[in-house]
């Protein structure tokens, strides 16, 4: 069945960057529009971006401009987001999505502590 | 950017009870809004998408309905399993934004 696997927790040091991997089964990578979606503690769903697997066109939430990066691999069905200058604020579990009607497909979450 | 309004951000409810979450668009969004429930320290699960269609494996408890700027989640029969979060998303433009939540308690 479809399912997406995220890469384990990450601690690093403010004004560094962090990379969180996705990896997607079960179903054909190439057909779903993929988002990251992150959460602050005890706060809401705040969404980041969006890649087409299929040519690799990018949409990033305007706050995150400069900062944020979507990239996909076709060959290993991945989906990769990277994150520069980090901040405290940016301290939150990060989600991958897949969009099928809404988002049907969720990883488990990926924790980036800064 | 498309705004979504959820109320109220909290309820307190009993099992058996009924429950109406709402959530109004800055502007009408054609049906194309989904829900979704989030228990404490999981991922969100898609409950409703185009605004009335039960996602696959949803209970039928939970009912969608609304058009253009407005929209309600209806959860008929709320059972011990229901008591968390619930978000509602719009997809028909970019950025996919989201309600703030509305949290449904024990009362």
């Amino acid at each position: 069945q479809a399912q997406l696997v995220q890469s384990g927790a990450e601690v690093k040091k403010p004004g560094a960057s962090v990379r969180v991997s996705c990896k997607a089964s079960g179903f054909t990578f190439s057909g779903y529009y993929m988002h990251w979606v992150r959460q602050a503690p005890g706060q809401g769903l705040e969404w980041l971006g969006r890649i087409n697997p299929n040519g690799g066109t990018t949409r990033y939430a305007e706050k995150m401009q400069g900062r944020f990066t979507m990239a996909w691999d076709t060959s290993t069905t991945t989906v990769d987001m990277e994150l520069t200058s980090l901040t405290s604020e940016d301290t939150a579990v990060y989600y991958c999505a897949r969009e099928g009607s809404g988002f049907d497909r969720w990883g488990q979450g990926t924790r980036v502590t800064v | 950017d498309i705004q979504m309004t959820q109320s109220p951000s909290s309820l307190s409810a009993s099992v058996g009870d009924r429950v109406t979450i709402t959530c109004r668009a800055s502007q009408g969004i054609g049906y194309s809004l989904a829900w979704y429930q989030q228990r404490p320290g999981k991922a969100p699960e898609l409950l409703i998408y185009a605004a009335s269609r039960l996602e696959s494996g949803v209970p039928s408890r939970f009912s969608g309905s609304g058009s253009g700027a407005d929209y309600t989640l209806t959860i008929s029969s709320l059972q011990p399993e229901d008591f968390a979060t619930y978000y509602c998303q719009q997809h028909y433009g970019l950025p996919r934004t989201f309600g703030q939540g509305t949290k449904v308690e024990v009362k």
